[in-house]
């Protein structure tokens, strides 16, 4: 069973730079036809969309985060990463972890709490 | 990209149907078979429970349908149960090679 597991910075300051990783045990990452995908949620808040990084090597980001985002893959590793520089008290959010399968999110892992302030 | 529009809340008895709408545009929901529908339960992560706007993973009750109508999808519960109230969010691929999710609905049992 393909499990999902986030692990990284949990409090940070203004203007510093969120990284987290999410693990994946019980499949490869490098398996054709799914992408794997970061999906973010502030407290009390809707789900948004960050981006994800598709098997074929193309990745796709939410245009308002865009120039602010970067995930990558670890193949040897079996785990992939976000990276969003610049976070600001409106990035705080519980960070998801998701693989993607032609066009839903399933499975999703428990969540990482990213808390920005000063 | 703008987030699909759902209602803030809906609200049910026991044993009732409810329907709850998620309204995008040509671009997206309108556009592909790529419309799937999420619950949360509180503190929890969202869990999957339609997918391709009518397919139903295993696992889930067959007391949840989705359907699609032009830009707008729809997820219906049928026979509500206590267990049914969580938040709901619809997602959706986008003509950008991107996702975009519905705002959100909460779900009471009265």
């Amino acid at each position: 069973q393909l499990q999902l597991q986030e692990s990284g910075s949990g409090l940070l300051k203004p203007s510093q730079t969120l990284s987290l990783i999410c693990a994946v045990s019980g499949g490869s990452i490098s398996s054709d036809g799914y992408s794997w995908s970061w999906i973010r949620q502030p407290p009390g808040k809707g789900l948004e969309w960050i981006g994800y990084f598709y098997h074929s090597g193309n990745t796709y980001y939410n245009p308002s985060l865009k120039t602010r985002v970067t995930i990558s893959v670890d193949r040897s590793n079996n785990q992939f990463s976000l990276k969003l520089n610049s976070v600001t008290a409106a990035d705080t959010a519980v960070y998801y972890c998701v693989r993607a399968i032609s066009g839903w999110f399933d499975p999703w892992g428990q969540g990482s709490l990213v808390s920005v302030s000063s | 990209q703008s987030a699909l529009t759902q209602p803030a809340s809906v609200s049910g008895s026991p044993g009732q149907s409810i329907t709850i709408s998620c309204t995008g545009t040509s671009s997206d929901v309108g556009g592909y078979k790529y419309v799937s529908w999420y619950q949360q339960h509180p503190g929890k992560a969202p869990k999957l429970m339609i997918c391709d706007v009518t397919e139903r993973p295993s696992g889930v009750s067959n007391r949840f349908s989705g359907s699609k109508s032009g830009n707008t999808a729809s997820l219906t519960i049928s026979g509500l149960q206590a267990e049914d109230e969580a938040d709901y969010y619809c997602s959706s691929f986008t003509s950008s090679s991107t996702y975009v999710f519905g705002t959100g609905t909460k779900v009471t049992v009265l």
